[in-house]
């Protein structure tokens, strides 16, 4: 049964800093792993998907990437904002069954102006 | 242009008292997933559909159930809800490939008085 671990649960910094969010989970047999983003009382909005075949995705200052064979991806955030708070949530997708995610609980960040 | 709608947005309900949550999707995809989510934890997959093949988790009690009527709607009924039934609902849509993103609604937030 897969399990997902976030490193470190919570994270508080001043603006400006590079950051750095880790994520591991215990099956390696996935198709691909989701980054997600969730402000306090709403959704999930998705911030990367990294299939399989990549090492690596970026979006704007977000870089995801992703090592299979060690059970790990890592979230960086270049120069974090005030508007990057939120909890960020990782959820590798198996192998098979219609991407039923299992999602880890998530590093809660604050940025601080 | 929202592309998966909760309603509503809240929800409050009396202990025992039936409940219904909607989902919508304009995406017109295969799968429709609902989790829930308890504070400060992992969302947890109850059920998901594809297309109208319904697929429940173990773990699941019986006291939720799901109906979709067509591509575009899902619901999830709480029977007999409980206190411990209080929780984000998340409802999450999927193209049903392995490399699909998942895409989430903003959540119906339940409190059970």
């Amino acid at each position: 049964k897969q399990e997902v671990t976030q490193i470190p649960a919570a994270l508080s910094v001043p603006e400006g800093e590079n950051l750095v969010l880790n994520c591991s989970f215990t099956d390696s047999a996935i198709y691909n792993l989701q980054w997600f983003r969730q402000d306090p009382g709403k959704g999930l909005t998705s911030l990367l998907l990294i299939q399989s075949s990549q090492r690596e995705q970026t979006s704007g200052r977000l870089n995801a990437s992703l090592d299979k064979s060690s059970g790990r991806s890592t979230l960086y955030i270049a120069a974090s904002q005030p508007g990057d708070s939120a909890t960020y949530l990782c959820a590798p997708h198996p192998s098979g069954g219609y991407n039923k995610l299992i999602f880890g609980a998530g590093t809660r960040l604050a940025v601080h102006p | 242009d929202a592309m998966v709608i909760q309603n509503p947005r809240y929800q409050v309900t009396q202990f025992g008292k039936p409940v219904t949550l909607s989902c919508s999707q304009t995406l017109n995809h295969n799968v429709m997933y609902w989790y829930q989510q308890k504070s400060s934890q992992a969302p947890k997959l109850l059920f998901h559909y594809y297309d109208k093949d319904f697929n429940n988790e173990a773990d699941t009690p019986d006291n939720f159930q799901s109906r979709r009527p067509n591509t575009s709607f899902c619901f999830l009924d709480i029977r007999s809800p409980g206190l411990g039934d209080a929780a984000m609902y998340l409802c999450a849509t999927s193209g049903g490939e392995s490399n699909s993103p998942l895409h989430f609604g903003n959540g119906t937030r339940l409190t059970v008085t």
